[in-house]
């Protein structure tokens, strides 16, 4: 398997620009995460799927940012408008039965750098 | 009170030696726990899972639980140059599906 794959690896945008993250997570896997990671605020859950139904969307900052599953091994993540303190690596990773005892830890996607000036 | 707490670093550690990561967490109805590795510009790299009170070897890994203590350790035995990384403790979050990670402890193997 590939891996959870990410595109575009490097984002640079100016302020007010749209700007979209994609994923494709592993074959098989029923969960989809997205993370964003900061020096200072570490690695923070911004939404999550299961079988492509958003269950937690709390960590999304604010309206500017909507993700969105359209199918099993699809995701975008959106930011409309971008905003320089959205500058951040961004994360997807996919797992399966990741709750309860015995749970399945997460595979990471290489991550998209976001840089928004 | 944080979820999840990480002495943050740098660990330095001689190589060779015993590199001892510590974890501790609040939720007390967490089930299941990992450690992540973490490169310097790379993703998050899943290396160890626990569930149950003890110890769970793997390789120059060994994870230790204390479910009582809400306490998760990572030792890594002869420890190389290349293990020099940020390791991120994780938990399952009230809720059962969330992963709720530490901000990670760098850890540096002196050659």
């Amino acid at each position: 398997d590939a891996g959870v794959i990410q595109s575009p690896r490097h984002e640079v945008t100016e302020m007010g620009q749209e700007v979209t993250l994609r994923c494709k997570p592993i074959s098989g896997h029923d969960y989809l995460f997205w993370y964003r990671q900061t020096m200072m605020r570490g690695l923070e859950l911004l939404i999550y799927f299961n079988n492509n139904v958003p269950i937690d969307d709390s960590g999304m900052p604010e309206d500017r940012f909507s993700a969105k599953m359209p199918n099993a091994s699809f995701s975008t993540l959106k930011i409309q408008p971008s905003e320089p303190r959205d500058s951040a690596v961004y994360f997807c990773a996919s797992s399966f039965r990741v709750g309860g005892q015995g749970a399945y830890g997460q595979y990471f996607g290489p991550g998209t750098r976001l840089t928004v000036t | 009170q944080k979820e999840v707490e990480q002495n943050s670093g740098p660990l330095s550690v001689p190589e060779g030696a015993i590199a001892s990561l510590n974890c501790t967490y609040s939720d007390r109805v967490s089930q299941s726990f990992f450690w992540y590795r973490q490169y310097s510009g790379k993703s998050p790299e899943l290396i160890m899972s626990i569930y149950s009170n003890g110890d769970k070897e793997d390789g120059r890994f060994t994870a230790q639980l204390n479910k009582a203590s809400q306490y998760v350790s990572l030792l890594i035995r002869d420890s190389q140059p290349s293990d020099s990384a940020t390791y991120l403790c994780a938990v399952n979050g009230r809720g059962g599906d969330k992963i709720i990670f530490g901000k990670g402890t760098r850890l540096h193997i002196l050659p």
